[in-house]
């Protein structure tokens, strides 16, 4: 079945550093989708990525649909202590109402 | 909005009780998915429903588990009977059919059996 490897599964940095983390996957998705999990809550959605090359940013986050459709990576610039929580990657294989699939997640610590 | 609604937010029950979970999608999503979370597995899909119909089952475990959806508004996912490795958060999101971005997660029950 559909694999997702994420990377690194957890970071320790200072705030105001930048962050990065990225998803593999043995297959194709048509959808890239990066969440967020505070601890208590479920994910929420922040950036969705639909086509091969794409570069969104929301903010401080910054995420790559890879060329390959295989990978996508999330960048964080300037950390700050609000961004503490568990980040995952998630691919789609068609628009729409299809089951994700999720990377096992990084989880981010930021000492102040 | 309110978002996803799930109740309860925490159970704690014996090993042989059955245990439902429930969960009302937002207003007009037409889609529900119902994941389980734990340590060593991560996100699992468990099941998924197209406007109240099952698509795909085929992430639930066994058949102690069974999920219900009779109309657009609510969904349970019952567990019977309940065994300690059953426990974990699950989380219920919702979408529209329509719409390719993702999905809105409720915040979760969490299960633990004792």
């Amino acid at each position: 079945g559909q694999q997702l490897n994420q990377s690194p599964q957890s970071m320790f940095i200072q705030e105001g550093e930048d962050v990065s983390m990225n998803c593999t996957s043995s297959s194709i998705f048509n959808t890239w989708l990066w969440y967020k999990q505070d601890p208590g809550e479920g994910p929420v959605l922040l950036i969705a990525l639909y086509k091969a090359g794409e570069l969104t940013s929301n903010g401080r986050l910054t995420a790559q649909f890879g060329i390959t459709r295989k990978d996508s990576f999330l960048n964080i610039s300037a950390s700050i202590p609000s961004d503490v929580g568990i980040y995952f990657c998630a691919g789609q294989l068609g628009q729409g109402a299809q089951k994700l699939v999720f990377g096992q997640g990084t989880r981010l610590t930021i000492n102040p | 909005d309110a978002g996803v609604i799930q109740s309860p937010r925490h159970e704690v029950t014996e090993m042989g009780q059955e245990v439902t979970l429930r969960c009302k999608p937002i207003s007009g999503h037409n889609s529900l998915f119902w994941y389980r979370q734990t340590m060593m597995r991560g996100l699992e899909l468990l099941i998924y429903f197209n406007n109240n119909v099952p698509i795909d089952d085929s992430g639930m475990p066994e058949d102690r588990f069974s999920a219900k959806m009779p109309n657009a508004s609510f969904s349970t996912l019952k567990i019977q009977p309940s065994e300690p490795r059953d426990s974990a958060v699950y989380f219920c999101a919702s979408s529209l059919l329509s719409v390719g971005y993702g999905y809105t997660f409720g915040s979760g029950t969490r299960l633990t059996v004792v």
